[in-house]
């Protein structure tokens, strides 16, 4: 059963750089069938995609944020991570990692199947 | 960028009764959408795939389906822990978006 946990700072302040890491246990980070993803939700608000990383280290991300986001992975550690720069209130969320199936099969089609809890990062001075 | 449009934003339906969500793409996604319940301090689940496939373990009251750029999802027979809120999520292109949510509430 795979599982992912979120971790890092709870709390950053405004102009600094927000930075967390996912931790994927039970299987590989480098599986050649699955990948990654980021994903955020604002306290009382919907659902927004932040990016993808796959294994080439290929990386897509939300429009709206791509001058500012870098998604990375670390496979010693069975790990990636996100970094968010600049950040302002507008940044206050819960963030998600999730693994992202990239392909169609008889389970899966262009989705995201396995969630970590989230974590609540706030932007404040 | 292909905007996800849900309707409507709350829905009340008594327990027992039918559900019926709609997503709306502004492109063509072909069926490369999904669904997904969220409940209040949990991360959501993925309920439907390929815009009509049921997700392991997700129970036959939940279906989808779609017509162009119009997708639906149904939940027959209301049970009281399917009250939540209801994502749709596409990929086109490489990127992905999220639908604003509907949320399901007792009526």
């Amino acid at each position: 059963q795979v599982q992912l946990q979120e971790s890092g700072p709870g709390l950053v302040k405004p102009s600094q750089t927000l930075s967390l890491t996912c931790t994927v246990s039970g299987g590989s980070i480098r599986s050649g069938l699955y990948y990654w993803s980021w994903i955020r939700q604002p306290p009382g608000k919907g659902l927004e995609w932040i990016g993808n990383i796959y294994d080439n280290d290929s990386t897509y991300y939300s429009p709206s944020l791509r001058s500012r986001v870098t998604i990375s992975v670390d496979t010693s550690k069975n790990q990636f991570s996100l970094k968010l720069s600049s950040v302002t209130a507008a940044d206050t969320a819960v963030y998600y990692c999730a693994r992202w199936i990239s392909s169609c099969s008889a389970s899966s089609c262009y989705n995201f199947d396995y969630w970590g809890q989230g974590t609540l990062v706030t932007v404040s001075s | 960028e292909v905007v996800l449009t849900q309707s409507p934003a709350t829905l009340s339906v008594s327990p027992g009764e039918r559900a019926t969500l709609s997503c709306r793409a502004s492109q063509s996604v072909s069926n490369n959408l999904a669904w997904y319940q969220q409940k209040p301090g949990q991360a959501p689940r993925l309920l439907i795939y390929g815009a009509s496939s049921r997700a392991t373990g997700i129970p036959a009251r939940f279906s989808g389906s779609w017509s162009g750029t119009e997708f639906t999802l149904t939940i027959n027979s209301l049970q009281s822990e399917d009250f939540a809120v209801y994502y749709c999520q596409q990929y086109d292109n490489w990127m992905c978006s999220f639908g604003q949510g509907t949320k399901l509430e007792i009526k």
